[in-house]
């Protein structure tokens, strides 16, 4: 079946821009998850979301991003005023439901450049 | 903080040889250890998890070993071959209302597989 989908895979943007990611989780998984990857780096927890509710957003790196799921399915993730440090790896996970018998399934992300 | 800490950040090993990484973790409510394998452009993709109840787990060519009172757990690949060279992350998590089943991710070992 397909995996979890991210668009656009690559994007370019000028500093001070506003954009938009998006990722489609396998179907039917309740749980879907945003990470960070910087060049060098591990992954960097961004936000959880359980069906369309967000418990904590405190992991998002700062008020500039913003992040949300509708229907159950589809979730963007928004960051205004993009900085050069936004540039990095964005990916996107989903799993069945949040626990430890249900493995996250990444999507292969979308490459945030700044410029 | 880094909750879950990795080395070597670099591995050089020739065909056929034994890989090893190791990770280290702090928070004793962690109860899910799994390490991910990513190659370029991709995203990561779950290669083989323990929980703690077990010392060692083994998937083909593919080893955990778990030291529960140490805090640490290892990937060992057997008769490594070029195709495994890739880079491996390993992560810890436990369930929490805020973050669902998030994975706290080591930074990443690159391992190279020379023929």
């Amino acid at each position: 079946g397909a995996g979890v989908s991210q668009s656009p895979s690559n994007k370019v943007t000028e500093k001070g821009k506003d954009v938009e990611l998006r990722c489609d989780p396998i179907s039917g998984h309740t749980a879907l998850y945003w990470y960070r990857q910087s060049l060098g780096q591990g992954l960097e927890f961004l936000i959880y979301f359980q069906g369309n509710s967000a418990p904590d957003k405190s992991g998002l790196p700062s008020d500039r991003f913003s992040a949300e799921r509708t229907g159950g399915s589809v979730s963007t993730l928004t960051i205004q005023r993009t900085q050069q440090e936004d540039s990095a790896v964005y990916l996107c996970a989903s799993s069945s439901d949040p626990s430890y018998n249900s493995p996250l399934h990444f999507g292969n992300g979308t490459r945030l450049t700044v410029t | 903080q880094q909750q879950v800490k990795q080395s070597p950040q670099s591995l050089i090993v020739q065909k056929g040889g034994i890989s090893i990484i190791n990770c280290a973790y702090e928070n004793t409510a962690f109860d899910y250890f799994p390490w991910y394998q990513q190659f370029p452009g991709k995203g990561p993709a779950l290669l083989i998890a323990i929980r703690p109840d077990v010392s060692e787990k083994k998937e083909g060519r593919f080893t955990i070993s778990f030291n529960k009172s140490a805090k640490q757990f290892s990937l060992h690949i057997m008769d490594s071959q070029p195709g495994d060279s890739a880079t491996y992350f390993c992560a810890a998590s436990g369930s929490n209302s805020n973050s669902g089943y998030a994975l706290n991710f080591g930074k990443g070992t690159s391992l190279l597989v020379t023929p």
